[in-house]
């Protein structure tokens, strides 16, 4: 099986833009949860999408959404970009039965604002 | 709430020597699951070992096993005949029963010396 993809691997942005993120799970796999990692914060929790709801939200501003297709598929938007917002963006992909779940992690995306 | 606490920062083991990373962890939920993750150069962040609260065995995957203290909430990880290629971060993690929601330590940093 493939495991989750995440594009593009490295974005550069400037303040004030907007960017979209992607993931894509494993096959099979119906949650998508997402977290920013920043050596000042560290990994933190940014929200879950199961079944194309959101399940779980993290502590982040509302510039800070998601959504998640009909395939699984996830996308991560955030709008009006500072430059705090710079970190690598994890997902992470699981089957989501009840009880324990192993996430599944995929290799990152890069986001640098200037 | 859920917060999970690595202590040291970074820790350095000799080639085949046994190395103990520490992390503790404070929870009011009954049902809940700890995590090791293990995040390399590369940032792929790989599930190493995990434990359920409700078990008292520690958990073992080969070289690695945990000692689970729930009453002290201690999880702390052990790599036995430590390997160059565990050189990584490694972090400690907790969710609840049913909750994709991970909370992470702020990590360890292992070198392993040849």
């Amino acid at each position: 099986k493939a495991g989750v993809t995440q594009t593009p691997r490295y974005l550069i942005k400037t303040r004030g833009q907007q960017v979209t993120l992607s993931c894509s799970p494993i096959s099979g796999h119906r949650s998508v949860s997402w977290y920013q990692q920043t050596p000042g914060q560290g990994l933190q929790f940014l929200f879950e999408y199961f079944s194309e709801t959101q399940r779980n939200k993290g502590n982040f501003p509302g510039r800070f959404s998601g959504r998640q297709f009909s395939n699984s598929r996830s996308e991560m938007n955030v709008s009006t970009l500072e430059l705090g917002d710079s970190a690598l963006y994890l997902c992470a992909s699981s089957v989501r039965d009840a009880g324990y779940n192993e996430q599944f992690f995929g290799p990152g995306t890069r986001l640098t604002v200037l | 709430a859920q917060t999970v606490t690595q202590s040291q920062p970074e820790m350095s083991v000799q080639e085949a020597e046994t190395v103990t990373l520490s992390c503790t962890y404070d929870t009011s939920e009954s049902d809940y699951y700890l995590f090791w993750y293990k995040q390399p150069p590369s940032r792929q962040m790989i599930l190493v070992i995990r434990q359920e609260a409700y078990k008292q065995q520690n958990a073992t995957e080969n070289r690695f096993s945990v000692n689970f203290q729930k009453a002290a909430k201690s999880f702390s990880l052990k790599i036995s005949d430590s390997q160059l290629g565990d050189a990584a971060m490694y972090f400690c993690a907790s969710s609840m029963y049913n909750n994709n929601d991970m909370r992470f330590g702020a990590g360890t940093r292992l070198t392993v010396k040849p």
